[in-house]
Protein backbone atom coordinates (compact mmCIF):
# COMPACT_ATOMS: atom_id res chain seq x y z
CA UNK A 1 0.00 0.00 0.00
CA UNK A 2 0.89 3.42 0.15
CA UNK A 3 -0.06 6.90 0.83
CA UNK A 4 -0.54 10.32 -0.36
CA UNK A 5 -0.30 12.98 1.75
CA UNK A 6 -1.12 16.75 0.93
CA UNK A 7 0.33 19.86 3.37
CA UNK A 8 -1.05 22.57 4.38
CA UNK A 9 -4.53 20.53 5.21
CA UNK A 10 -6.00 24.28 5.90
CA UNK A 11 -4.79 26.86 3.74
CA UNK A 12 -6.18 30.47 4.25
CA UNK A 13 -4.73 33.76 2.13
CA UNK A 14 -5.13 36.83 1.10
CA UNK A 15 -7.21 37.76 -2.40
CA UNK A 16 -4.41 38.49 -4.72
CA UNK A 17 -2.16 36.23 -2.62
CA UNK A 18 0.27 33.99 -4.55
CA UNK A 19 -0.11 30.21 -2.85
CA UNK A 20 1.54 26.85 -3.01
CA UNK A 21 0.28 23.56 -1.99
CA UNK A 22 2.26 20.55 -1.84
CA UNK A 23 1.94 16.62 -2.77
CA UNK A 24 3.77 13.86 -1.72
CA UNK A 25 3.21 9.77 -3.01
CA UNK A 26 5.33 7.35 -2.24
CA UNK A 27 3.11 5.03 -4.35
CA UNK A 28 5.86 5.25 -6.62
CA UNK A 29 3.07 5.86 -9.34
CA UNK A 30 4.02 7.55 -12.28
CA UNK A 31 1.44 9.71 -13.17
CA UNK A 32 -0.09 12.57 -10.73
CA UNK A 33 -2.98 14.94 -10.38
CA UNK A 34 -4.82 18.11 -9.15
CA UNK A 35 -8.12 18.34 -8.78
CA UNK A 36 -10.18 21.03 -7.69
CA UNK A 37 -13.53 20.13 -5.54
CA UNK A 38 -16.81 22.85 -4.82
CA UNK A 39 -19.20 21.78 -3.80
CA UNK A 40 -22.00 20.22 -5.96
CA UNK A 41 -19.96 20.48 -8.57
CA UNK A 42 -17.93 17.18 -8.89
CA UNK A 43 -14.16 17.28 -9.61
CA UNK A 44 -12.23 18.70 -12.09
CA UNK A 45 -8.99 18.45 -13.37
CA UNK A 46 -6.59 21.36 -12.93
CA UNK A 47 -3.16 19.72 -13.81
CA UNK A 48 -1.66 16.25 -14.43
CA UNK A 49 1.98 15.00 -15.25
CA UNK A 50 2.66 11.40 -16.66
CA UNK A 51 6.47 11.24 -15.36
CA UNK A 52 9.38 13.56 -13.64
CA UNK A 53 9.47 17.20 -15.54
CA UNK A 54 6.44 16.71 -17.46
CA UNK A 55 3.40 18.91 -16.74
CA UNK A 56 -0.59 18.41 -18.92
CA UNK A 57 -3.38 21.29 -18.25
CA UNK A 58 -6.82 20.30 -17.66
CA UNK A 59 -9.83 21.94 -18.13
CA UNK A 60 -9.13 24.46 -15.17
CA UNK A 61 -5.81 25.04 -15.23
CA UNK A 62 -5.92 28.85 -16.09
CA UNK A 63 -4.69 30.72 -12.86
CA UNK A 64 -2.56 27.80 -11.65
CA UNK A 65 0.27 26.52 -12.13
CA UNK A 66 1.97 23.30 -11.37
CA UNK A 67 5.77 21.48 -11.20
CA UNK A 68 6.98 17.91 -10.75
CA UNK A 69 10.80 18.16 -9.91
CA UNK A 70 10.70 14.29 -8.71
CA UNK A 71 8.62 11.78 -9.18
CA UNK A 72 6.67 11.32 -5.67
CA UNK A 73 5.75 15.33 -5.52
CA UNK A 74 3.37 17.31 -7.38
CA UNK A 75 3.50 21.00 -6.42
CA UNK A 76 0.47 23.53 -7.35
CA UNK A 77 0.41 27.13 -7.48
CA UNK A 78 -2.56 29.48 -7.28
CA UNK A 79 -1.10 32.50 -8.89
CA UNK A 80 -3.08 34.82 -7.57
CA UNK A 81 -6.01 33.92 -5.63
CA UNK A 82 -9.49 35.34 -5.94
CA UNK A 83 -12.46 35.33 -3.73
CA UNK A 84 -14.66 32.56 -5.63
CA UNK A 85 -11.46 30.19 -5.53
CA UNK A 86 -13.02 28.37 -1.78
CA UNK A 87 -12.60 24.78 -2.44
CA UNK A 88 -11.14 21.59 -1.86
CA UNK A 89 -8.20 21.10 -3.72
CA UNK A 90 -6.89 17.29 -4.05
CA UNK A 91 -3.97 15.64 -5.58
CA UNK A 92 -4.23 12.12 -6.63
CA UNK A 93 -1.62 9.64 -8.23
CA UNK A 94 -1.68 6.23 -10.59
CA UNK A 95 0.43 3.89 -12.27
CA UNK A 96 -1.25 4.58 -15.05
CA UNK A 97 -3.89 6.54 -17.52
CA UNK A 98 -6.92 6.98 -16.20
CA UNK A 99 -8.56 3.50 -16.90
CA UNK A 100 -6.67 2.35 -14.05
CA UNK A 101 -7.40 3.16 -10.08
CA UNK A 102 -6.41 6.69 -9.36
CA UNK A 103 -5.43 6.90 -5.66
CA UNK A 104 -6.31 10.63 -3.91
CA UNK A 105 -5.00 12.07 -1.33
CA UNK A 106 -7.19 14.18 1.47
CA UNK A 107 -7.29 17.40 0.15
CA UNK A 108 -6.01 20.81 1.14
CA UNK A 109 -8.95 23.33 1.80
CA UNK A 110 -8.48 26.89 0.67
CA UNK A 111 -10.04 29.59 2.30
CA UNK A 112 -9.14 33.09 0.85
CA UNK A 113 -10.28 36.31 2.64
CA UNK B 1 -22.17 21.06 -21.13
CA UNK B 2 -21.50 18.13 -18.24
CA UNK B 3 -20.11 15.17 -19.79
CA UNK B 4 -21.09 13.01 -16.91
CA UNK B 5 -24.41 13.10 -15.25
CA UNK B 6 -25.37 12.31 -11.66
CA UNK B 7 -29.22 12.97 -11.94
CA UNK B 8 -29.66 13.00 -7.95
CA UNK B 9 -28.08 15.05 -5.83
CA UNK B 10 -29.05 13.33 -2.95
CA UNK B 11 -30.28 10.27 -1.77
CA UNK B 12 -32.28 8.82 1.65
CA UNK B 13 -32.97 4.93 1.83
CA UNK B 14 -33.82 3.26 5.35
CA UNK B 15 -30.92 0.42 6.19
CA UNK B 16 -31.46 -2.93 4.93
CA UNK B 17 -33.05 -1.11 1.13
CA UNK B 18 -31.24 -1.41 -1.81
CA UNK B 19 -29.85 2.07 -3.22
CA UNK B 20 -29.65 3.23 -6.43
CA UNK B 21 -27.42 5.84 -7.93
CA UNK B 22 -28.28 6.46 -11.37
CA UNK B 23 -25.65 8.02 -14.14
CA UNK B 24 -25.30 8.96 -17.59
CA UNK B 25 -23.04 10.03 -19.76
CA UNK B 26 -22.63 12.37 -23.43
CA UNK B 27 -19.15 10.59 -25.31
CA UNK B 28 -19.75 7.02 -26.79
CA UNK B 29 -16.11 7.16 -26.97
CA UNK B 30 -15.80 6.56 -22.70
CA UNK B 31 -15.03 3.30 -22.13
CA UNK B 32 -14.14 2.88 -18.46
CA UNK B 33 -16.38 3.54 -15.61
CA UNK B 34 -15.34 3.69 -11.93
CA UNK B 35 -17.40 4.99 -9.03
CA UNK B 36 -16.17 6.60 -6.46
CA UNK B 37 -17.22 6.70 -2.33
CA UNK B 38 -16.05 9.85 -0.28
CA UNK B 39 -16.60 10.29 3.53
CA UNK B 40 -16.35 13.61 4.94
CA UNK B 41 -12.76 15.17 5.45
CA UNK B 42 -11.55 12.32 3.22
CA UNK B 43 -10.51 11.76 -0.60
CA UNK B 44 -12.28 9.95 -2.90
CA UNK B 45 -11.88 6.20 -2.90
CA UNK B 46 -12.05 3.90 -5.78
CA UNK B 47 -15.09 1.33 -4.67
CA UNK B 48 -16.13 -0.74 -7.78
CA UNK B 49 -15.26 0.25 -11.90
CA UNK B 50 -16.91 -1.32 -14.92
CA UNK B 51 -15.64 -1.61 -18.56
CA UNK B 52 -18.04 -0.98 -21.04
CA UNK B 53 -17.46 -4.55 -22.95
CA UNK B 54 -19.05 -5.57 -20.01
CA UNK B 55 -23.36 -4.62 -18.66
CA UNK B 56 -23.02 -6.35 -14.74
CA UNK B 57 -20.05 -5.61 -12.56
CA UNK B 58 -20.20 -7.19 -8.74
CA UNK B 59 -18.57 -6.91 -5.91
CA UNK B 60 -20.08 -7.93 -2.50
CA UNK B 61 -23.13 -5.59 -1.66
CA UNK B 62 -22.06 -3.24 -4.65
CA UNK B 63 -23.10 -3.74 -8.44
CA UNK B 64 -22.72 -1.46 -11.32
CA UNK B 65 -25.52 -2.11 -14.20
CA UNK B 66 -24.57 -0.82 -17.36
CA UNK B 67 -25.95 0.17 -20.95
CA UNK B 68 -23.65 1.01 -23.14
CA UNK B 69 -27.27 1.90 -25.95
CA UNK B 70 -28.81 4.50 -23.81
CA UNK B 71 -25.36 5.43 -22.41
CA UNK B 72 -26.36 5.13 -18.55
CA UNK B 73 -25.18 3.51 -15.59
CA UNK B 74 -26.10 2.99 -12.02
CA UNK B 75 -24.76 1.56 -9.20
CA UNK B 76 -27.21 -0.83 -6.40
CA UNK B 77 -26.17 -0.91 -3.08
CA UNK B 78 -27.99 -3.98 -1.07
CA UNK B 79 -28.86 -4.13 2.19
CA UNK B 80 -27.76 -0.35 2.64
CA UNK B 81 -25.87 0.45 5.97
CA UNK B 82 -25.82 3.39 7.65
CA UNK B 83 -21.59 3.05 7.30
CA UNK B 84 -22.48 3.51 3.54
CA UNK B 85 -23.81 7.22 3.93
CA UNK B 86 -21.18 9.12 1.75
CA UNK B 87 -21.21 10.91 -1.28
CA UNK B 88 -20.98 8.32 -4.86
CA UNK B 89 -19.06 10.06 -7.40
CA UNK B 90 -19.33 7.97 -10.99
CA UNK B 91 -16.73 9.12 -13.08
CA UNK B 92 -15.75 8.13 -16.79
CA UNK B 93 -12.80 7.84 -19.25
CA UNK B 94 -11.88 6.30 -22.05
CA UNK B 95 -8.77 4.50 -23.68
CA UNK B 96 -5.39 6.64 -24.30
CA UNK B 97 -6.77 9.17 -22.00
CA UNK B 98 -5.13 10.32 -18.53
CA UNK B 99 -8.54 12.49 -17.51
CA UNK B 100 -11.02 11.28 -15.70
CA UNK B 101 -14.45 13.58 -15.91
CA UNK B 102 -16.52 12.93 -12.90
CA UNK B 103 -20.40 13.49 -12.35
CA UNK B 104 -21.45 15.93 -9.49
CA UNK B 105 -21.85 13.70 -6.81
CA UNK B 106 -24.70 12.19 -4.94
CA UNK B 107 -24.75 12.08 -1.20
CA UNK B 108 -26.54 8.93 0.43
CA UNK B 109 -28.21 8.87 3.37
CA UNK B 110 -28.91 5.20 4.72
CA UNK B 111 -31.03 5.85 7.85
CA UNK B 112 -30.81 3.46 10.37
Amino acid sequence: GGIITQTPKFLIGQEGQKLTLKCQQNFNHDTMYWYRQDSGKGLRLIYYSITENDLQKGDLSEGYDASREKKSSFSLTVTSAQKNEMAVFLCASSIGQSNTEVFFGKGTRLTVV
Amino acid sequence: QQQVRQSSQSLTVWEGETAILNCSYENSAFDYFPWYQQFPGEGPALLIAIRSVSDKKEDGRFTIFFNKREKNLSLHIKDSQPGDSATYFCAASMTGSWQLIFGSGTQLTVMP
